[in-house]
C-alpha cells in the first residue's frame, strides 16, 4: 500500500493567488482529516469527512479555505486568496474507522510545505 | 484548545540511553494515542492505550497511563539515532476528532 498521498510536497505562491492542495487517502479508509501545522498552533484539524461528506468543517479559518471530497480516493482543500499567515505544513490523514472508543489509528500523509510570500 | 500537553519540550540524550516524555489531558478518555513526527514528515502512529489498560510495551516503547492523574508517559528503552524526531500524543475529543498536544521533540546524540 502507498500510503496517504498528498500533492504537492512544497508550493510556493505569492498572496491572492489560489493554492489547491490535493490528497489520496488509503483505499478502503472511510474517514479523511486534513491538518494545518505550524510552530505558533501546532497541528489543528481543518476539516473532517466521513464516507466523502464533510462532517466537521469548524476548524476551517475562514471562507478563504474550501475543501472538498468528491468521491471515495480523493480529496482537495483550496484556499482563496492565500495570504503569507496561510504559509504552514498542510496534512492529509485518513482512517478506516472512528478515534473515539474505538481509538483507530490515523495515517498521515508526507504533507505539503505551503509558503505564501 | 489542546487536550493533551508533553512535556518536556526537548530533551537531548545520549544514544544508549532511555528517554521518558509524559502527556496529561483534561478530560476523560477511552484511549490515549502516541505518534512519532520525523523531520519533515507525517505523523506516524506508534501505540494506542485504553483506558482500563495501565502498561502496554511494543518493541523498545512502552507506555504508561494513569487515568487518576489525567497523565500518560511514553519510555523509549536503548535509544538510535532513528528516535530523533518529535513525539505527540493525541485523545479523542468525541468520536472522531483526535486532539493532539505540542510535542516532546527528542535529539539522540550519536
Amino acid at each position: 500500500d502507498a500510503g496517504v498521498i498528498q500533492s504537492p510536497r512544497h508550493e510556493v505562491t505569492e498572496m491572492g493567488q489560489e493554492v489547491t492542495l490535493r490528497c489520496k487517502p488509503i483505499s478502503g479508509h472511510n474517514s479523511l482529516f486534513w491538518y494545518r501545522q505550524t510552530m505558533m498552533r501546532g497541528l489543528e484539524l481543518l476539516i473532517y469527512f466521513n464516507n466523502n461528506v464533510p462532517i466537521d468543517d469548524s476548524g476551517m479559518p475562514e471562507d478563504r479555505f474550501s475543501a472538498k471530497m468528491p468521491n471515495a480516493s480523493f480529496s482537495t482543500l483550496k484556499i482563496q486568496p492565500s495570504e503569507p499567515r496561510d504559509s504552514a505544513v498542510y496534512f492529509c490523514a485518513s482512517s478506516p474507522g472512528l478515534a473515539g472508543v474505538s481509538g483507530n489509528e490515523q495515517f498521515f500523509g508526507p504533507g505539503t510545505r505551503l509558503t505564501v510570500l | 484548545s489542546q487536550q493533551g500537553e508533553e512535556d518536556p519540550q526537548a530533551l537531548s540524550i545520549q544514544e544508549g540511553e532511555n528517554a521518558t516524555m509524559n502527556c496529561s489531558y483534561k478530560t476523560s478518555i477511552n484511549n490515549l494515542q502516541w505518534y512519532r513526527q520525523n523531520s519533515g514528515r507525517g505523523l506516524v502512529h506508534l501505540i494506542l492505550i485504553r483506558s482500563n489498560e495501565r502498561e502496554k510495551h511494543s518493541g523498545r516503547l512502552r507506555v504508561t497511563l494513569d487515568t487518576s492523574k489525567k497523565s500518560s508517559s511514553l519510555l523509549i528503552t536503548a535509544s538510535r539515532a532513528a528516535d530523533t524526531a518529535s513525539y505527540f500524543c493525541a485523545t479523542a475529543v468525541n468520536d472522531y476528532k483526535l486532539s493532539f498536544g505540542a510535542g516532546t521533540t527528542v535529539t539522540v546524540r550519536a
